[in-house]
Parts: C-alpha cells; structure tokens; sequence
C-alpha cells in the first residue's frame, strides 16, 4: 500500500517569509497524482494544489509551488509571501489512478505577525 | 452551491448506541468517500461508494457500515459506538473515480463517544 509521510508535524513562519513543508511517498506506481489540501481551523478542507506524476514541470497556484522530485518520491510545498490567513494544517495526499485518496498525518503552520 | 452537506455538526453519543452520519452531494458526482481524522494521523479512509450502488471497504473499517441510498446520498452508520470512534468524521465526493481525484469535502461531524 502507498504511504504518505509528513516529518514536520509543527512549523511556523514570520508574516511575509517563505516556507517549506516537506512529503515524501512510497509507492511503486510509474503514474499518479499528489497533492496538498489545506485544513484551517474552519476545519473546512481545501485543495491547494496538485501534481501528476508525469508532468515534469512543478505545479504553481500564486504564492503555492511544489518541488516534485520523482526519482526521490518527494512532494514539498512552498509558501511565499507567508499571509496570516495561511495558518492551518496541510496534508500531503497522494493517488494511483483508479484508486482512493491516502493523506499524510499532516503540518500545523502557523504564520506568525 | 452547497457542495458536500453532511450531519449532524457535533454528536455525543454513549457506549453502545447507535447513530447515522448523513452526507449528500448537489455536484452530480459520481464517487464518495467517508474519513476520519485523528490527532497525529491524518485523514485515514473508512469506506467509499465510486458509484452509485457500490461501496467498498477502505483502512479503517471494523465498526461502521455504510449506504449508497443514491447518487447524491452515502451514509455511515455506527452500529454501536465505541470510545475508540471519538473523532471527525469527513465525507467528500469526486467526480470521477479516475484521473486527477480531486475531493469535495463538507465541513465535518464531531462525534464524542462517552
């Protein structure tokens, strides 16, 4: 079964800074899809971004990146212009096509002013 | 647009009843998923339904049961609450069960079991 690992389970930021939040993945799966859903203390959960695995090139959404490193299954993401408003918790999640959802355990950020 | 609308917000329940989380969807998608999320672990998969009258089993089964009652409608039911079901619970839709499965989640359900 795939595995989804969040090795930061607390990070913070200073408002207006960048930050990184780390996943990696295990699979053995040539094709699939990552992506990064944010939960803030709505608790409403909301995708960020996503990636499929063939596409070479790093997906982007504003001040959202990723660093997609195949050969090394892992998935960062990066926040710049960190806002208060991008305090939550992010989950790494990743999916074979034809298959369901599997989520990390999760990073609380928080954006200090 | 609703989106995902699942009830009830917050439940307290007592060791041994029973009760139904109730989730329906307005996108006309065709996928559902139930989840529960625990401190330190993420959002863990109990059932899903990737269409209308199918439902499989996910990670964490063992004491739920669920509904496909039609395409906007999936259910969870705990037959008989145990303490170790004290979570939120999470039902989302996806359009298709293949390619890029994007989830629709609603807002969650609390449930405390005393």
């Amino acid at each position: 079964a795939q595995t989804v690992t969040q090795s930061q389970p607390e990070m913070s930021v200073q408002e207006a800074e960048t930050v990184t939040l780390s996943c990696t993945y295990d699979t053995s799966e040539n094709n699939y899809y990552l992506f990064w859903y944010k939960q803030p203390p709505s608790r409403q959960m909301i995708l960020v971004i996503r990636q499929e695995a063939y596409k070479q090139q790093n997906a982007t959404e504003n001040r959202f990146s990723v660093n997609f490193q195949k050969a090394a299954k892992s998935f960062s993401l990066k926040i710049s212009d960190s806002q208060l408003g991008d305090t939550a918790m992010y989950f790494c999640a990743f999916m074979k096509p034809g298959g369901v959802v599997r989520f990390g355990a999760g990073t609380r950020l928080t954006v200090k002013p | 647009n609703a989106g995902v609308t699942q009830t009830p917000k917050f439940q307290v329940l007592k060791t041994g009843q029973s009760m139904t989380l109730q989730c329906a969807q307005d996108m006309n998608h065709n996928s559902m998923y139930w989840y529960r999320q625990d401190p330190g672990m993420g959002l863990r998969l109990i059932y899903y339904s990737a269409s209308e009258g199918t439902t499989d089993k996910g990670e964490v089964p063992n004491g739920y049961n669920v509904s496909r009652l039609n395409k906007r409608e999936f259910s969870l039911r705990l037959e008989s609450a145990a303490p170790s079901q004290t979570s939120v619970y999470f039902c989302a839709s996806s359009g298709d069960f293949s390619g890029a499965n994007v989830l629709t989640f609603g807002a969650g359900s609390r449930l405390t079991v005393l």
